[in-house]
């Protein structure tokens, strides 16, 4: 069984950082490319960034709105994607997931909510 | 970027309706690039439809999706006391990968 476990949210003052980890399990971790896509009730859903398998090259993709900001990466050995989180603002208060999938998002996790505010 | 637009905002339906959900793109969806999620309160969203008629893994057959360049449908034949959620399309046919804003499927 596919399993996507996020950690790491919580509450960060504007301009602060924040790292999110998301541990998986139940598929062969190395050959599936990630995403991380947020959700607020506001904006809906956004998908933020994705990560290529290192067989082609490990590549990484941004959503303008967060590019230069956030950091997508992976180790394969730990089976965990990250997002690193800088110069955050408060229109970044959402609950982040991570998912599975190339262009279109196979599986999610439960996700971890991040609070920006002062 | 293209942007989708939903309809509409919420459907009122009692079990064993037909849904009909409709799906519109700013500019047409490359190769039909269209995928619909399913999303319950206090869930995460759940694939059902990609390449905009695929049944995901699991999906009863229930579930269909149509249309083509900027107009699509998700269609629930019948609809069963689990499919009372919200559902969003998705566009990957070019990046940023964007979602339509819902539609809610709530009981008559």
């Amino acid at each position: 069984e596919v399993q996507l476990v996020e950690s790491g949210g919580g509450l960060v003052k504007p301009g602060g950082s924040l790292s999110l980890s998301c541990a998986a399990s139940g598929f062969t971790f190395s050959n599936a490319w990630m995403n991380w896509v947020r959700q607020t009730p506001g904006k809906g859903l956004e998908w933020l960034a994705r990560i290529k398998t290192k067989p082609v090259g490990g590549t990484t993709d941004y959503a303008a709105p967060v590019k230069g900001r956030f950091t997508i990466s992976r180790d394969d050995s730990k089976h965990t994607v990250y997002l690193q989180m800088n110069s955050l603002r408060t229109e970044d208060t959402a609950f982040y997931y991570c998912t599975t999938g190339g262009y279109y998002f196979d599986f999610w996790g439960r996700g971890t909510l991040v609070t920006v505010s002062s | 970027e293209i942007v989708l637009t939903q309809s509409p905002d919420t459907l009122s339906l009692s079990p064993g309706e037909r849904a009909t959900l409709s799906c519109r793109a700013s500019q047409s969806v490359s190769n039909n690039y269209l995928a619909w999620y399913q999303q319950r309160p206090g869930q995460a969203p759940r694939l059902l439809i990609y390449g905009a008629s695929s049944r995901a893994t699991g999906i009863p057959d229930r579930f269909s999706g149509s249309g083509s360049g900027t107009d699509f449908t998700l269609t629930i034949s019948r609809l069963e006391p689990e499919d009372f959620a919200v559902y969003y399309c998705q566009q990957f046919g070019s990046s940023p990968f964007t979602f339509g804003p819902g539609t809610k499927v709530d009981f008559k």
